[in-house]
């Protein structure tokens, strides 16, 4: 049973062009968050996705950011117009449910993507 | 805003020393987990504890949760250079959002 699957791993980008992270839960899990993580720094929650849905993404910048987990695909966070401060690593977890128990709702994390803004 | 406060950032031993890593809120949280991370990789679960009060053991480590679930410990007995690696707690609160300690950063001397 494959992990949560991330890519790519690494992503280098010049300032004002376009980052396209992707991240496929692990299997049966319909509950998507995405994580970001500065350098010697814990992790600051996003966004938090269901198949189709947008349910929380009280943690993403209101500009240059957006999340989507369509019916077919894996989850996709965006970020447009790259700046340095941008540069992080990002993390998707999967979760087989939300509320329905800290075990069942337990966060599988995925390897990350390192992104870094030139 | 839920916060959580891990103590101490760093900490650097010899092989066969104790330690304990302390993880506190202000908030009560309805379940509290114990991640390690390794370089390059994302966090690994080590442990969720969820009733005040709890002790969980996993091998030569022991996790405390608070009465008031609002703290806990991580204490590793014997530490050995396998142990080494960055030491997140974190809280979970409403819809299951995960709010992360800033880390401990553990090495392991041999």
């Amino acid at each position: 049973n494959a992990g949560v699957m991330q890519n790519p791993r690494h992503l280098v980008r010049r300032r004002g062009q376009e980052a396209r992270l992707r991240c496929s839960p692990m299997k049966g899990h319909s509950h998507v968050y995405w994580y970001r993580q500065l350098p010697e720094e814990g992790l600051k929650f996003m966004v938090y996705l269901q198949k189709e849905n947008i349910i929380d993404e009280s943690g993403m910048p209101k500009e240059r950011f957006s999340a989507e987990f369509p019916k077919e695909g894996p989850s996709i966070l965006r970020i447009q117009q790259v700046v340095r401060g941008d540069s992080a690593a990002y993390f998707c977890a999967s979760s087989l449910l939300a509320g329905g128990g800290p075990y069942t709702d337990t966060q599988y994390f995925g390897p990350g993507t390192r992104l870094t803004v030139l | 805003t839920q916060l959580l406060e891990q103590s101490p950032q760093f900490l650097s031993i010899q092989e066969g020393e104790n330690l304990t890593v302390y993880c506190n809120s202000s908030s009560v949280f309805s379940s509290l987990q114990w991640y390690r991370q390794e370089p390059g990789e994302g966090p690994v679960l080590l442990v969720t504890v969820v009733t005040g009060g709890e002790v969980k053991k996993l091998k030569r480590l022991t996790f405390q949760f608070g009465d008031a679930r609002k703290d806990s410990s991580l204490h590793i007995t014997a530490a050995q250079p396998g142990d080494t690696g960055l030491y997140l707690c974190a809280g979970v609160g409403a819809g299951n959002m995960l709010t992360f300690g800033g880390g401990t950063r553990l090495m392991v001397k041999p």
